[in-house]
C-alpha cells in the first residue's frame, strides 16, 4: 500500500523558512516523479512544484520560483521542499502526491498524503 | 499558462440523482485531464485519469468524457458518499493546473 507522511508543517514570519519532509513507503520511489501540491484555508488546489525519478528535472510554479526548492533522497525515499522568503499567501496546507511515471510530464497523481499545514503570520 | 474553469461551482442534488459536471481548459490538452474527489479535511483522491479511464477500485458510477477543450464528470447515481468537492486538472505541459472546484451538496 503505497503511504506518503508529511511533516515539517508550522508557524513562521514573513520573510523566515521552512523545511518540508514527505517520507514515502509501498512503492519503488526512485521510479516515480513527485509533486507539492498545496490548499489555502477554504480555497482550490494549487499545484506547487514536481520533480522526476532521478531528481535531475525540477518544475516550479510561478507563484514559488526562486523562493522554493524541491529536492529528493532516493536512498531515503524522502521528498523535500525548502520554503524561502515565506509570505502570509503561502500560509496553506501543502500535500506530496505521487505521480503515474518516472518523468514529471504528463503525470497525474495517484497518491496523496494527509497534507502538512505551514502558516506564514507574525 | 493553461487555465482550467469548472461549472457549476455549486450543485446540489439528490441520493439517486445523475449529476454531471463540466471543465473547460482554455487550450487544447488533449487528453491529459484527471478528476480528483475531495471530502472536508481529507486529501484528495483521484477518480480519472486520461480524461475517461477509472482509477482502480473506483466505483463504476464515475465516468469521464471529452477531449481536447470540454471534458465532463458524471455520476450515474448519486450515493451518500459522493458529497464533496470535485477538482480537475490539466498535465498537458510541465505547469500542472486545477479547475476552482466543483462542490456538490445535498439537495
Amino acid at each position: 500500500e503505497v503511504q506518503l507522511l508529511e511533516s515539517g508543517g508550522g508557524l513562521v514570519e514573513p520573510g523566515g523558512s521552512l523545511k518540508l519532509s514527505c517520507a514515502a513507503s509501498g512503492f519503488t520511489f526512485s521510479s516515480y516523479a513527485m509533486s507539492w501540491v498545496r490548499q489555502a484555508p477554504g480555497k482550490g488546489l494549487e499545484w506547487v512544484s514536481a520533480i522526476g525519478g532521478s531528481g535531475g528535472s525540477t518544475y516550479y510554479a510561478d507563484s514559488v520560483k526562486g523562493r522554493f526548492t524541491i529536492s529528493r533522497d532516493n536512498s531515503k525515499n524522502r521528498l523535500y521542499l525548502q520554503m524561502n522568503s515565506l509570505r502570509a499567501e503561502d500560509t496553506a496546507i501543502y500535500y506530496c502526491a505521487k505521480g503515474d511515471r518516472v518523468v514529471a510530464a504528463y503525470n497525474w497523481f495517484d497518491s496523496w498524503g494527509q497534507g502538512a499545514l505551514v502558516t506564514v503570520s507574525s | 499558462d493553461i487555465q482550467m474553469t469548472q461549472s457549476p461551482s455549486t450543485l446540489s442534488a439528490s441520493v439517486g440523482d445523475r449529476v454531471t459536471i463540466t471543465c473547460r481548459a482554455s487550450q487544447s490538452i488533449s487528453s491529459w485531464l484527471a478528476w480528483y474527489q475531495q471530502k472536508p479535511g481529507k486529501a484528495p483522491k483521484l477518480l480519472i485519469y486520461k480524461a475517461s479511464s477509472l482509477e482502480t477500485g473506483v466505483p463504476s458510477r464515475f465516468s469521464g468524457s471529452g477531449s481536447g477543450t470540454e471534458f465532463t464528470l458524471t455520476i450515474s447515481s448519486l450515493q451518500p458518499d459522493d458529497f464533496a468537492t470535485y477538482y480537475c486538472q490539466q498535465y498537458n505541459s510541465y505547469s500542472w493546473t486545477f479547475g476552482q472546484g466543483t462542490k456538490v451538496e445535498i439537495k
